[in-house]
């Protein structure tokens, strides 16, 4: 089973500075099968990345997703008031997918 | 737009039953598969099973295998997960989540609101 670990737990920043997430695997992520998700409070998460760097539709472009192998990075360039949320990876590698912790960015 | 909606959770006592529906619309349901990811209160994601477009293959979490069965009814578009057995560890909110293409590991999106399952006694 792939574990991923994410990077920080907690991010504490202002409206207006750059996130950088960080999500790294046990073993390598083949073709890069690796998602990304947000999740706010009481809501379900929402893609946001496929593929490592594929933004899903309707998802804006302060938004990427780069990485390769064991290591993985989910960047958010301007935050917005409404990107304040947990964010989680996943591999899809293989069975059983898995899900890191999850990163909480806050004000 | 691809709709999910779950219903069934509730309380149940350890040692119990309880059967999750999903009903999906705006989607050619026959040709999906379809998958469970659940969640415990203030925790992380944990995919849970899911199901060939025809039902003929299912696939499941170690830690559910055993007790859980997926299903579905194509002439219904809706996908369940009876949960027997049940575990005070297996409560959580159940959402119910289209994975891209392939059953046994693949991306989802999108995602039901869920449905909460508590197991206590």
């Amino acid at each position: 089973e792939i574990v991923l670990t994410q990077s920080p737990a907690t991010l504490s920043l202002s409206p207006g500075e750059r996130a950088t997430l960080s999500c790294g695997a046990s073993q390598s992520v083949n073709n890069n099968y690796l998602a990304w998700y947000q999740q706010k409070p009481g809501l379900p998460p929402r893609l946001l990345i496929s593929d490592a760097s594929n933004r899903a539709t309707g998802i804006p472009d302060r938004f990427s997703g780069s990485g390769s192998g064991t290591d993985f990075t989910l960047t958010i360039s301007r935050l917005e008031p409404e990107d304040f949320a947990v964010y989680y990876c996943q591999h899809y590698v293989t069975s059983p997918s898995t899900f890191g912790q999850g990163t909480k960015v806050e004000i | 737009e691809v709709q999910l909606l779950e219903s069934g959770g509730g309380l149940v006592q350890p040692g119990g039953s309880l059967r999750l529906s999903c009903a999906a619309s705006g989607l050619t349901f026959s040709s999906r598969a379809m998958s469970w990811v659940r969640q415990a209160t203030g925790k992380g994601l944990e995919w849970v099973s899911s199901i060939t477009a025809s039902g003929d293959n299912t696939n499941y979490a170690d830690s559910v295998k055993g007790r859980f069965t997926i299903s579905r009814d194509n002439s219904k578009n809706t996908v369940y997960l009876q949960m027997n057995s049940l575990r005070v560890e297996d409560t959580a909110v159940y959402y119910c989540a289209k994975p891209n293409w392939n059953y046994r590991a693949d991306w989802f999106d999108p995602w039901g609101q869920g449905t909460l399952v508590t197991v206590s006694s």
